[in-house]
């Protein structure tokens, strides 16, 4: 079975701090993803990375970088947490066209 | 990505079959049809996918219509534990930026009573 692993799945963090939100997949996949969910929105792609040390934007990149240095780890991070940042963090992977599996997200809750 | 339309909410008597619908008349040539579910604080779960013909696997099996146009998630025997959301997305598998985006409507809940 596809494992995806989010570090935390609860998360409190003061206003103005960095923020990291770790996400580790076992099958080798090449594409990653990070995603939040929020109540009446949906899931919004955040930023995704189809190889090490690529990354692109989706939607709602702003106030939020990522990294990967190896394939099996993806990292969002928020420079500078604000309150509009609380929401569910969910991340995934996927081999090339090949459906996305998720983990079971971080809540995080910026005060 | 072509847009879907669901029912808002089902229910479902244990045990008996669940048929969740799914619209999806702008869907283009290229364009699966993918099945999530997410159960209350977990992540989404991938269910299955389809292109054209009907699919079946350990969990469900889907059904596509001739044109399309509809589908159907097919949970043959309902359990308690399959109580969730039940989301169907229509995306492309090309490449490019835009193919790897999921976008999650509302969904339907599908509430599986005793």
């Amino acid at each position: 079975d596809v494992k995806v692993t989010q570090s935390s799945r609860y998360l409190v963090k003061r206003t103005g701090e960095k923020v990291f939100l770790e996400c580790v997949q076992d099958m080798d996949h090449e594409n990653m993803f990070w995603y939040r969910q929020d109540p009446g929105l949906g899931l919004r792609l955040i930023y995704f990375s189809y190889d090490v040390k690529m990354k692109e934007k989706g939607d709602i990149p702003e106030g939020y970088s990522v990294s990967r240095e190896k394939k099996e780890r993806f990292s969002l991070i928020l420079e500078s947490a604000s309150t509009n940042q609380t929401s569910m963090y969910l991340c995934a992977s996927s081999p090339s066209s090949q459906p996305q599996h998720f983990g079971d997200g971080t809540r995080l809750s910026i005060l | 990505d072509a847009k879907t339309t669901q029912p808002p909410s089902m229910d479902c008597a244990e045990g008996r079959a669940a048929n969740l619908p799914c619209n999806h008349s702008t869907i283009s040539g290229n364009e699966y049809v993918y099945w999530y579910r997410q159960i209350h604080s977990q992540g989404p779960q991938y269910i299955i996918h389809g292109l054209k013909n009907n699919e079946t696997n350990e969990m469900a099996s889907l059904i596509i219509t001739e044109d399309r146009k509809s589908s159907t998630l097919i949970l043959p025997h309902a359990t308690l534990r399959d109580t969730a959301v039940y989301y169907c997305i229509v995306r492309g598998n090309a490449g490019g930026t835009s193919y790897g985006k999921l976008t999650f409507g509302q969904g339907t809940i599908l509430t599986v009573h005793p």
